[in-house]
């Protein structure tokens, strides 16, 4: 079955500085690919998302590359801020006619300070 | 235009008890999906709704069941609660139920406690 993989929290930056963080995912055909943000008491904001192999999703200041070969999605930001502390899903939805039901990751919690 | 909006966003009850959980979707979204959010298993789909029809279900015992109004609302009911559906119930619509144009909006949550 569709799986998704990313890594575990929390992340701990100091502001302006880079994130990366690395989601993998299993499986068949060629999925869309999302990262959601969730900020604490609220619902999830899509971030951006890919819906084909080498498509690159922006927003924000956030960046991830579908990248078929190596099955992964990973999300990066040049300069992090204190309001970019949330947690980060990773999910995928399989290809067209399959409906909308979202495979999610696990969740990575990341914290910036000052 | 209003959000996604779920109603109640905070409710507390009994092991045994059922309870029903509401689901308004953005004006003109057909597709309504519901996840459950817990610290041990995280999101998880629970079923979507598309234009009243149940469209995709996922692996919930058959305690979980919902239906879909002819304006898209949603409802969600759990029959004889247990502890471990203590959750953050979370609703998300979208115009249609496939196609990768199309994004989905996530409402604020219902924070079920079972105690």
């Amino acid at each position: 079955g569709n799986s998704v993989t990313q890594m575990e929290g929390p992340v701990t930056l100091s502001e302006e500085a880079f994130l990366t963080i690395n989601c993998t995912y299993t499986a068949t055909g060629y999925p869309s690919l999302f990262w959601y943000v969730q900020y604490p008491g609220e619902g999830l904001q899509l971030l951006l998302k890919a819906t084909k192999a080498d498509d690159k999703g922006s927003n924000k200041g956030f960046e991830a590359t579908y990248r078929k070969e190596t099955t992964s999605f990973h999300l990066e930001k040049g300069s992090v801020q204190v309001s970019d502390s949330a947690v980060y899903f990773c999910a995928l939805r399989r290809a067209n006619n399959a409906g909308n039901m979202l495979t999610f990751g696990g969740g990575t919690r990341l914290m910036v300070k000052p | 235009k209003a959000g996604v909006t779920q109603t109640p966003r905070y409710l507390i009850k009994t092991r045994g008890q059922q309870v029903t959980l509401s689901c308004s979707p953005i004006s003109g979204h057909r597709s309504v999906s519901w996840y459950q959010q817990t610290p041990g298993q995280g999101l998880q789909f629970l079923f979507e709704y598309f234009s009243e029809t149940q469209r995709n279900k996922g692996n919930f015992p058959g305690r979980f069941s919902g239906r879909q109004f002819s304006n898209s609302r949603s409802e969600m009911n759990v029959s004889t609660l247990e502890l471990g559906d203590s959750a953050l119930y979370l609703c998300a619509s979208s115009p249609r139920t496939s196609g990768t144009t199309y994004e989905q909006y996530f409402g604020p949550g219902t924070r079920l406690t079972v105690t």
